[in-house]
């Protein structure tokens, strides 16, 4: 079982060059979560789905985009990288009928020089 | 801004002591759920709170959940130097939006 799976696991860009994170998940979830992580810092929500085609703002949209066509994929877009977005991308999925845990993917490391 | 706030940031003991950190909301949660993040690893979650009052165990580990539920709490008795990394609280904010604290830090020295 893969659980949650996030690729690439590490990634430079250029300032204004484009990206997709990918995001899968194989537990039949229908949440599902997109956090960065800044060095020393706690996860900012980026945003959210509860299932195929609806997705939600978290509390640091900005730059960002994202689509749920499916229940397994959740890919994260950067249009136009920044510094800013240098950060670690940690996609996660939960179940509606669990304890409410959620499974974290190994993260994505993201540097825009 | 960030909803849910959590003290100390960092944390230094020695191996044996105990270990305590502290979160806070400024809204009433729904639940609380704590998370540990070790050195380059991704958070792994230990246990979800949902009753004000509730206190949980998991061998050292004891998590309160206060009565307003606005605030919850975790102790760790003898830290190990297992013990080490980064530990999260995380609130729902609504029943799908979960908001995590800053976290704090552990180091033990053996």
């Amino acid at each position: 079982n893969a659980g949650v799976t996030q690729t690439p696991k590490f990634r430079i860009l250029k300032i204004g060059q484009s990206m997709t994170l990918q995001c899968a998940q194989d537990m039949n979830h229908n949440y599902m979560y997109w956090y960065r992580q800044d060095p020393g810092m706690g996860l900012k929500l980026i945003y959210y789905s509860v299932g195929a085609g609806i997705t939600d703002k978290g509390e640091v949209p900005n730059g960002y985009n994202v689509s749920r066509s499916t229940t397994e994929d959740f890919p994260l877009r950067l249009e136009l990288a920044a510094p800013s977005q240098t950060s670690v991308y940690f996609c996660a999925s939960r179940s509606v009928t669990n304890t409410g845990e959620l499974f974290f993917g190994e993260g994505s490391r993201l540097t825009v020089l | 801004g960030q909803q849910v706030m959590q003290i100390p940031q960092y944390q230094h003991v020695q191996e044996g002591e105990d270990f305590t950190t502290y979160c806070n909301s400024s809204t009433t949660l729904s639940n609380i759920q704590w998370y540990k993040q070790r050195p380059g690893g991704h958070p792994v979650f230990l246990i979800q709170l949902v009753k004000s009052g509730e206190v949980k165990k998991q061998k050292r580990l004891t998590f309160q959940f206060g009565e307003a539920k606005k605030n919850s709490s975790l102790h760790i008795t003898a830290t190990q130097t297992t013990d080490v990394g980064t530990y999260f609280c995380a609130g729902h904010l609504g029943s799908e939006k979960l908001v995590f604290g800053k976290g704090t830090k552990l180091t033990v020295n053996p």
